[in-house]
C-alpha cells in the first residue's frame, strides 16, 4: 500500500520568512495530494490540494508543487505569520480512490513574531 | 463543505468498558471514514463505513474491537470495545464530498478518549 514520508518534523521560522515542507510517496498510482492544517485541539482543515495532472497550484501565500517522476510534493508558505503556526499534514490517495487517504507524519511549524 | 457533528467531544473511560462515538452529517454523503489520532501523532485510517453493509477495515484494525454502523447516508457510529489505556486517542469521523476525481475529505471535530 501507499506510504507517505514527511520532512521536517519541526520547523521554526521568523515571521515573514518562507516555510517549505516536503513529502514523498511510494505508490505511483496515487493521483490526489491534499495538505491539512491542524491547530492545537482542532480538527484537520484542508488548506490546499493538487491532482496528478497539475505540477503546481497556488492560493495566496500557499503553494503546492508536485513532481510525479520523483514521487514527491511540497508545501510552500510565503510571508509566514504567527497564525500559520500549526501542525501540517500531507496526504496521498491510497489504493481505492481519492478519498481514502494515507497521511504523512506531520510537521510542526512555529512562526515567531 | 458539510457540517460534521461528533458526540461525545471527549470522555474519560475505565479500562474494560466500551464507548460508542456518533457522527452526524448535515447532508447525504457517499464516503464516510473513521480515523484515529494518537497523542502527538498523525492520522491513521481505521475503516471505511459502508452504508448498508459491513465496514471495510484497514490492516491492524478488527471489527470485534472497533464495530462500526452506517444505517444511512448521514450517520455512523464507531464503538471502541474493551478499552485499554492504549486506546486513548482522538477518533475522527470524516466524509468525502464530491464525485471521485473532485472529492475532498473533511473532518469532524473529533472525540478525545482517555482510558484510565
Amino acid at each position: 500500500g501507499e506510504n507517505v514520508e514527511q520532512h521536517p518534523s519541526t520547523l521554526s521560522v521568523q515571521e515573514g520568512d518562507s516555510a517549505v515542507i516536503k513529502c514523498t510517496y511510494s505508490d505511483s498510482a496515487s493521483n490526489y495530494f491534499p495538505w491539512y492544517k491542524q491547530e492545537l485541539g482542532k480538527r484537520p482543515q484542508l488548506i490546499i490540494d493538487i491532482r496528478s495532472n497539475v505540477g503546481e497550484k497556488k492560493d495566496q501565500r500557499i503553494a503546492v508543487t508536485l513532481n510525479k517522476t520523483a514521487k514527491h510534493f511540497s508545501l510552500h508558505i510565503t510571508e509566514t505569520q504567527p497564525e500559520d503556526s500549526a501542525v501540517y499534514f500531507c496526504a496521498a490517495t491510497g489504493d481505492t480512490g481519492f478519498q481514502k487517504l494515507v497521511f504523512g507524519t506531520g510537521t510542526r511549524l512555529l512562526v515567531s513574531p | 463543505s458539510a457540517v460534521i457533528s461528533q458526540k461525545p467531544s471527549r470522555d474519560i473511560c475505565q479500562r474494560g468498558t466500551s464507548l460508542t462515538i456518533q457522527c452526524q452529517v448535515d447532508s447525504q454523503v457517499t464516503m464516510m471514514f473513521w480515523y484515529r489520532q494518537q497523542p502527538g501523532q498523525s492520522l491513521t485510517l481505521i475503516a471505511t463505513a459502508n452504508q448498508g453493509s459491513e465496514a471495510t477495515y484497514e490492516s491492524g484494525f478488527v471489527i470485534d474491537k472497533f464495530p462500526i454502523s452506517r444505517p444511512n447516508l448521514t450517520f455512523s457510529t464507531l464503538t471502541v470495545s474493551n478499552m485499554s489505556p492504549e486506546d486513548s486517542s482522538i477518533y475522527l469521523c470524516s466524509v468525502g464530498l464530491g464525485q471521485g476525481a473532485t472529492g475532498e475529505l473533511f473532518f469532524g471535530e473529533g472525540s478525545r478518549l482517555t482510558v484510565l
